[in-house]
C-alpha cells in the first residue's frame, strides 16, 4: 500500500486560506468516505481535526474544513493563525481493510 | 477521561524481540478497534496494524507483516504489539490509538485518542 500523496510544504500569511491536497487511488481515498486529517505540532501527539472527509470533532475550530473529489481529498484552513503552523497528515481506510497515511505537509505561517 | 499509556519501548539489538503494551482507561475498551501507528525520528506517520474489538480480525501494513503481531486483552483493557526480528528501520515512536467509532474490521473513522508514544530504538 503506497502512501497517499501530499505536498511536502505549504505556506500562507495570517488571515489567508490554504489548501492541502491528499491524493490516493480508487482503492483508498476514492473507495470510502473514511478520510481523516491530523495536526501535529513539533514534539506533540497528532490531533484529529477532520474525520469522514468533512466532519470536525468537537472543539476543533470551524476554520478547518475537509472535502473530497474522486481520489483526492483536501484540507482547507481559513483565516490562518500562527498557531496553525504544524505538520498535517491525511489518512484513509483502504479496500484491504488497512489504513494508509499521507507523507505529511509542513505548514508555515509567514 | 480517556487515557492510553504505552510502555515497553527501549534500546534493542537487531534481531531481538520486543512487546509493547498500551493500557487503556476511561472508555469501553472492548467496543472499539485499536491501532498502532509509528513515527521514525524526523519522519511522517506510518500506520502499523489494527485489531478488531474482540480481537479476531487483525490487519497489518505490508512493511511489518510477518514480523509484527497485534493483540488485545479486553479483560485487562490492554493492547499489545509483539515485534520480532527487529531491524534498524523499526526505530520509531510507537503510538497506540483508538478508533473514533469503528470496531476495527469494516471501517476506520479516525483516531480520536492517542497515547504519548513509546520509543523503540534498534541499535547494536
Amino acid at each position: 500500500q503506497s502512501a497517499l500523496t501530499q505536498p511536502a510544504s505549504v505556506s500562507g500569511s495570517p488571515g489567508q486560506s490554504i489548501t492541502i491536497s491528499c491524493t490516493g487511488t480508487s482503492s483508498d481515498v476514492g473507495a470510502y468516505n473514511y478520510v481523516s486529517w491530523y495536526q501535529q505540532h513539533p514534539g506533540k501527539v497528532p490531533k484529529l481535526i477532520i474525520y469522514d472527509v468533512t466532519y470536525r470533532p468537537s472543539g476543533v475550530s470551524n476554520r478547518f474544513s475537509g472535502s473530497k473529489s474522486g481520489n483526492t481529498a483536501s484540507l482547507t484552513i481559513s483565516g490562518l493563525q500562527a498557531e496553525d503552523e504544524a505538520d498535517y497528515y491525511c489518512s484513509s481506510f483502504t479496500r484491504s481493510r488497512t489504513l494508509v497515511f499521507g507523507g505529511g505537509t509542513r505548514l508555515t505561517v509567514l | 477521561q480517556v487515557q492510553l499509556v504505552e510502555s515497553g519501548g527501549g534500546v534493542v539489538q537487531p534481531g531481538r524481540s520486543l512487546r509493547l503494551s498500551c493500557a487503556a482507561s476511561g472508555f469501553d475498551f472492548s467496543t472499539f478497534g485499536m491501532h498502532w501507528v509509528r513515527q521514525a525520528p524526523g519522519k511522517g506517520l506510518e500506520w502499523v496494524a489494527v485489531v478488531s474489538y474482540v480481537g479476531f480480525d487483525k490487519y497489518y501494513a505490508e512493511s511489518v507483516k510477518g514480523r509484527f503481531t497485534i493483540s488485545r486483552d479486553n479483560s485487562k483493557n490492554t493492547l499489545y504489539l509483539q515485534i520480532d526480528s527487529l531491524r534498524a528501520e523499526d526505530t520509531a515512536v510507537y503510538y497506540c490509538a483508538k478508533d473514533r467509532v469503528c470496531s476495527g474490521n469494516s471501517c476506520s473513522s479516525g483516531f480520536d485518542y492517542w497515547g504519548q508514544g513509546t520509543l523503540v530504538t534498534v541499535s547494536s
